[in-house]
């Protein structure tokens, strides 16, 4: 069974940094074809991806959100850890990571319950 | 960058009915690349199909997906009043990886 946990802060005051931790068991990360990715969804709104981290290290990230995202991996710990740098109010959003597998490679097939992040002074 | 464009934005049936989701590409997709995901109220997304044709994993064969080029389709036969939720679609691609559309509110 795979299962994925988010955690970090609830609440974060503008321009702070925000890390987000990504727990996950049942696969593994050092296994050809897997990721896990970071996608986020504002109250209301609609999903948006930010990132995804691949077994071999590859990156990726949202053009419009590069220059305030890193995204790393310790898989002998099976995390992933998401850091947004220069927190807005607009970023107040409820953040999931996801699994990407080898078999379903252009969609994300196991998502975890989300970490609602409340960006306020 | 690919934008997805769902409608309607929200369809209200009564059980037993078949819902049609549309989801349009701004520019034409390979049918691999193309997704849904279910999202019930207060839960995360779950993830019904993929590579246009293909059921995930649990997901009732009541679900299928069709479609080609620029225009895609979710049925739903016979829905269930568990079948309230908001639908997406998304799109893969080189960059940004993943593209979802705005989301379909279908209400039973």
């Amino acid at each position: 069974q795979i299962t994925l946990r988010e955690s970090g802060p609830p609440l974060v005051k503008p321009t702070q940094t925000l890390t987000l931790t990504c727990t996950f068991s049942g696969f593994s990360l050092s296994t050809t074809g897997v990721g896990v990715g970071w996608i986020r969804q504002p109250p209301g709104q609609a999903l948006e991806w930010l990132a995804l981290i691949y077994w071999d290290d590859d990156k990726r990230y949202s053009p419009s959100l590069k220059n305030r995202l890193t995204i790393t991996k310790d898989t002998s710990r099976n995390q992933v850890v998401l850091t947004m740098t220069n927190m807005d109010p607009v970023d107040t959003a409820t953040y999931y990571c996801a699994h990407r597998s080898p078999i379903v490679d252009t969609a994300m097939a196991d998502w975890g319950q989300g970490a609602l992040v409340t960006v306020s002074s | 960058e690919t934008v997805l464009t769902q409608s309607p934005a929200t369809l209200s049936l009564s059980a037993g009915e078949r819902a049609t989701l549309s989801c349009r590409a701004s520019q034409s997709v390979r049918s691999g690349y193309l997704a849904w995901y279910q999202q019930r109220p207060g839960q995360a997304p779950r993830l019904l199909m993929y590579a246009t044709f293909s059921r995930a994993t649990g997901i009732p064969d009541r679900f299928s997906g069709s479609g080609t080029g620029t225009d895609f389709t979710l049925t739903i036969n016979r829905v269930e009043p568990e079948d309230s939720a908001m639908y997406y679609c998304q799109h893969y691609a080189k960059s940004p990886l993943l593209t979802f559309g705005g989301g379909t509110r279908v209400e039973i």
